[in-house]
């Protein structure tokens, strides 16, 4: 049981550059959500979704695109990176809603430069 | 604006000292409430979780956690903590009334020495 992975874990990108996040759960989990950590401010939600074909913003979502047309996957997409957006990015899923808390997966640390 | 406050960025104890780790919170209503712990290198993982009941709930590796509703507050104990436990801790809150959002402390960083 793989759980939440993430790819790539490392990723550099140029300011302007598109890319896309990768998120896959084997745990068939209705929510996935991705976060943003940055230091001294905690975890931030970018975006997340209750089931495949919904989606919804979190608190910091501009510049960044989701999509859920699976249960397993959750892409996130940045547009055309900034250096703001470098940080280590968090995919995370749950079962039955967050009662059962997160799992997460083990992160993507971008740098744009 | 309602938030999760960790008070203590950094926090430095040595082995076999006691650990108490304070969060507090600022949203009204029901919330569950939860604290994850970040080992270096590794992405967060469960410790602990308060969704109703008896407020003092026990994780993992010896961790608790008491909820006190009065006080907004969810602070996290461990009798002894172990060099193991070098690690970044952050608290959690999932107001009932947002559904889905889950809303992160800014962490507490602890070092235990040897």
């Amino acid at each position: 049981n793989a759980g939440v992975t993430q790819t790539p874990k490392f990723q550099v990108l140029k300011t302007g550059q598109s890319m896309t996040l990768q998120c896959a759960q084997d745990m068939n989990h209705e929510y996935m959500s991705w976060y943003r950590q940055d230091p001294g401010m905690g975890l931030r939600l970018i975006h997340y979704s209750v089931g495949a074909g919904i989606t919804d913003q979190g608190e910091v979502p501009n510049g960044y695109n989701v999509s859920r047309s699976t249960t397993e996957d959750f892409p996130l997409r940045l547009l055309s990176a900034a250096p703001s957006q470098t940080s280590v990015y968090f995919c995370a899923s749950s079962y039955e809603g967050v009662n059962y808390g997160y799992t997460f997966g083990s992160g993507t640390r971008l740098t744009v430069v | 604006a309602q938030s999760v406050s960790q008070h203590n960025h950094h926090v430095i104890l040595s082995e076999a000292a006691s650990l108490e780790l304070g969060c507090n919170y600022s949203y009204g209503g029901t919330v569950n409430l939860f604290w994850y712990v970040q080992y270096p290198g590794q992405h967060l993982q469960l410790l602990l979780k308060y969704f109703s009941g008896d407020p003092l709930v026990k994780g993992i590796k010896g961790f608790e956690a008491e909820f006190i509703k009065s006080k907004f507050s969810f602070n996290l104990r461990k009798p002894s903590v172990q060099w193991s436990d070098t690690a970044e801790y952050f608290c959690a809150v999932n107001p009932l009334n947002t559904g889905n959002q889950f809303y992160f402390g800014t962490g507490t960083s602890l070092t235990v020495i040897p």
